[in-house]
């Protein structure tokens, strides 16, 4: 079975400054897509960025990137120039791919992160 | 285009009372999940439904627990009796089948607390 494991319950990052949230994961397929979503307070979690594992190159999404090391099955996600609104819970994700036979399956989840941005 | 929404947002229960949680997913959406996050620790898949169909309900944690979705629109979770260790949020989350094994994204609701005292 799958597992996500995010070792960092909660982390604080001054405003404008750069943090990164770790994140492992363990899965003998070839094929996943691996996924962050964040969480803001009272609202609707929202997909950050997502990587899918037969790509080397790290995913980008502005002020969002990751380090995805397939090797190590670890997948951080660093944010640059924190910003207030950046403040959530954080949760790294995975799902088989398609050819792993993961079509129908769901996501799975580490325990998340709750990342404060100290003003 | 409207979210997922969830509704209730909150609801607080005495054990062994019964209630039942809502998903109105996103329109178009085929795909809809139903997952559960106890306090501290991770989010869990509950169940997952094609339409009106169960794909896969291997999250469910026993026979107190009842999903459905008449008509393939919105889908219920009923939870009847309501024990302590229910409490926690309850995420739905939407797909569309295309888009569903080809990126994996899945579009969430705010999500519904579950209090049981």
């Amino acid at each position: 079975a799958q597992t996500v494991t995010q070792s960092q319950p909660e982390m604080s990052v001054q405003e404008a400054e750069t943090v990164t949230l770790s994140c492992t994961y363990d899965t003998s397929e070839s094929d996943y897509y691996l996924f962050w979503y964040k969480q803001p307070p009272s609202r609707q979690m929202i997909l950050v960025i997502r990587q899918e594992a037969y790509k080397q190159q790290n995913a980008t999404e502005n002020r969002f990137s990751v380090n995805f090391q397939k090797a190590a099955k670890s997948f951080s996600l660093k944010i640059s120039d924190s910003q207030l609104g950046d403040a959530a819970m954080y949760f790294c994700a995975y799902k088989r791919g398609y050819t792993s036979g993961g079509g129908a399956d769901g996501l799975t989840f580490g325990k998340g992160t709750h990342l404060i941005i100290q003003p | 285009e409207a979210g997922v929404t969830q509704f209730p947002s909150h609801s607080v229960i005495e054990k062994g009372q019964t209630v039942t949680l809502r998903c109105d997913p996103i329109s178009g959406h085929d795909n809809l999940y139903w997952y559960r996050r106890v306090m501290g620790k991770e989010i869990k898949f509950l169940l997952h439904f094609v339409k009106e169909s169960k794909q896969d309900e291997s999250g469910m944690p026993n026979n107190r627990f009842l999903a459905e979705r008449t008509g393939g629109t919105y889908s219920t979770l009923k939870v009847q009796p309501a024990e302590l260790e229910d409490s926690g949020v309850y995420f739905c989350a939407s797909s569309r089948m295309r888009e569903a094994p080809v990126t994996g994204e899945l579009f969430f609701g705010e999500g519904s607390r579950l209090t049981v005292l």
